[in-house]
């Protein structure tokens, strides 16, 4: 257990439905980042957060992803109108900002597996 | 070009010999590298991190590094049925986020 938590773990949903995930992360960390893994692929980066500020968002995710986090505690990422090529497992990680090596070490959560029927 | 890319494999060892994965990136100003190993259905769980040219032993594990040939590798000795995972390189991206990014993945199977 690394200390970063996702919920649900999994969630089936129909095409076209809303749905959210949530992520908290170790307590420390300032970072945190959302990632998407497909069968046979290394996870691909998504979005990640600073504190509460949203630093970045990958070319990947379209306008019906939208990620927050409030009070830069946990983080949820929505994605809204589902489409089976949404179908994936969604990787919440943590890090600590700062200076020296290794502050990219990613810590990650067990992951919210998503399928869209 | 993939800016991480490796062997898909399967690699498959059997157990007690050594199996070596390999990495390379494609951005010269990458500075650190790691190795996660992820089973089937978890979360990737990170095992060597390598900031330098050379070796960085832990065990039975042996992370090698080197820049200018823009390759990173792993050694696993002593190689345990409990090892067959697959395992992802991360490497910075140094613009920006400061994200991982990871590559394919290569699958390896320790046989008994």
């Amino acid at each position: 257990d690394t200390g970063v938590s996702q919920d649900p773990r999994h969630k089936i949903t129909k095409r076209g439905q809303n749905v959210t995930f949530r992520c908290d992360p170790i307590s420390e960390h300032n970072r945190l980042y959302w990632y998407r893994q497909t069968l046979g692929q290394g996870p691909e980066f998504l979005t990640y957060f600073q504190n509460e500020a949203q630093l970045e968002k990958s070319r990947l995710l379209s306008d019906r992803f939208s990620a927050e986090r409030p009070k830069g505690s946990f983080s949820t990422l929505e994605i809204q109108r589902t489409e089976q090529g949404d179908s994936a497992m969604y990787l919440c990680a943590s890090s600590l900002a700062g200076p020296g090596q290794g502050r990219e070490k990613l810590f990650f959560g067990s992951g919210t597996q998503l399928s869209v029927l | 070009q993939k800016e991480v890319e490796q062997n898909s494999g399967p690699l498959s060892v059997p157990e007690g010999a050594i199996a070596s994965l390999n990495c390379t990136y494609s951005d010269r100003g990458s500075q650190s590298f790691f190795w996660y190993r992820q089973y089937s259905g978890k979360s990737p769980e990170l095992i060597m991190s390598i900031y330098s040219n050379g070796d960085k032993e832990d065990g039975r594990f042996t992370a090698q590094l080197n820049k200018a040939s823009q390759y990173v590798s792993l050694l696993i000795r002593d190689s345990q049925p409990s090892d067959s995972a697959t395992y992802l390189c991360a490497v910075n991206i140094p613009q920006g986020a400061q994200k991982l990014v990871f590559g394919q993945g290569t699958r390896l199977t320790i046989n008994p």
